[in-house]
Parts: structure tokens; sequence; C-alpha cells
């Protein structure tokens, strides 16, 4: 079963753009990690933030966890054309012998 | 440096037929994990091997099974194929000395279908 949802299921937005996405979970967890998926492709990951912080960056994205609501939220700022991918967010909410729980993504689309 | 490489990357089996599939993983890591990813959903994670041994199972049937070599590379077998299986197959390396679970390096998956 799929523990995360995220939310928007599409998002089409122009090229510059910032590009929000939200992922909601619900059981207590970890870490929770975004990954991107281009067309049907492996997963890339792209950052993980520990149950114990609030916010974290990685150049171009800004990743907030509230675990009081079991939410998260992705945003990449001044969107490009090769940010079009889909978007996962997964958490682990064990040991290293746990596997990852994947939501069900959601489809970005940057509009040259 | 080589990361994750999947054998094969497409392949066509009948229902009842039995697959293999294949995962080298990153230099230096230990663990591979394998997820079946469904056209339009999420990867879920089938199983996890380390040290030769299936550390954890995901909600799939034993018609799923894996190996580990000990050049830590991975088997993930499927037998009497169901159309439902159809998916991409997904292999995520790691290293065993990471406290929880921690980024995964993916491959680029096989294709998987059943006709």
């Amino acid at each position: 079963s799929q523990q995360g949802e995220e939310d928007p299921q599409a998002l089409s937005i122009q090229e510059g753009e910032n590009a929000t996405m939200n992922c909601s979970y619900k059981t207590s967890i970890n870490n929770l990690q975004w990954y991107r998926q281009n067309s049907g492709r492996g997963l890339v990951h792209l950052i993980l933030i520990r149950s114990n912080e609030r916010e974290k960056h990685s150049g171009r994205l800004r990743v907030t966890l509230d675990t009081s609501k079991k939410s998260s939220s992705l945003l990449i700022t001044a969107s490009r054309a090769a940010d079009t991918a889909s978007y996962f967010c997964a958490t682990g909410s064990g040991g290293g012998a746990d596997g990852l729980t994947f939501g069900k993504g959601t489809h970005l689309i940057i509009q040259p | 440096d080589a990361g994750v490489t999947q054998s094969p990357t497409h392949l066509i089996k009948t229902r009842g037929q039995q697959v293999t599939l294949r995962c080298s993983p990153k230099s230096g890591h230990d663990t591979v994990s394998w997820y079946q990813q469904a056209l339009g959903q999420g990867p879920q994670f089938i199983f996890q091997y380390y040290e030769e041994e299936e550390r954890q199972r995901g909600n799939f049937p034993d018609r799923f099974s894996g190996h580990q070599f000990p050049n830590y590379s991975s088997e993930l077998n499927v037998n009497a194929l169901l159309l439902g299986d159809s998916a991409l197959y997904l292999c995520a390396s790691s290293w065993a000395g990471v406290a929880d679970t921690g980024e995964l390096f993916f491959g680029e998956g096989s294709r998987l279908t059943v006709l």
C-alpha cells in the first residue's frame, strides 16, 4: 500500500516560475525523502529530511517537514524545462532494513 | 564509478512463465532492494537483501523470490507470471552502514510485459 500521497497529481507551470508539491503520510517516520523520475526511468534522490528537522535546502530545492501534520512540501525555485519529471516522496520508518514507502507522485510539466 | 546496472531493460513473457531479473549494485554498496512500479503508480517495496539473506519483505506473494551473491549482485525471480505482474522493476542499492533507511541509488529498471 502507498503511505504517502502527493498533491497535486499533476502540475503545469511556465519556465522560471516556482513549483510546489505536497506530500502527506500516515504513520510515524524516521525520515522523508524526495525522488525525481524522468519518463519511466530510474529514480534519482533529491533530498532527505529527518524527523527532527523542519526545513532543508539543496540548490534550487527547499523541503519542509511538519511531523504534527504528517506532511512535507517540496519547492523548486526558478523552474527549468529539464525539471519536467515525476516527483515522489518516500518515507522510512525504521532501521536500515526497512524499505521506503513511496507515494503516487506529482507529474510536473515545465512549459518553455 | 559505475552506478546501479540492471538487465534486461525490456522483456516480454506470457502468463504462467517465469522471469529472472538481474542487478549489480553501485560500487561500495552491499545492500540491494527491489521495487515494483506499475504504470502511473509509485514504486512498491518487494524485498531487501543483505549478506546474501532476505532482510525484509514487503507485501508480495512468495511467487516473488530473490537471491544475493557474494559480490553483492542480486536476482529477482517471479514464477507463474500474471498479467498484473507487468511493471517496471527497479533495483536500488545502499550501504548497510547507515543507521536508518537513507538515500537509495536506483538502476534504470527492467520493464516486464506479461501477455
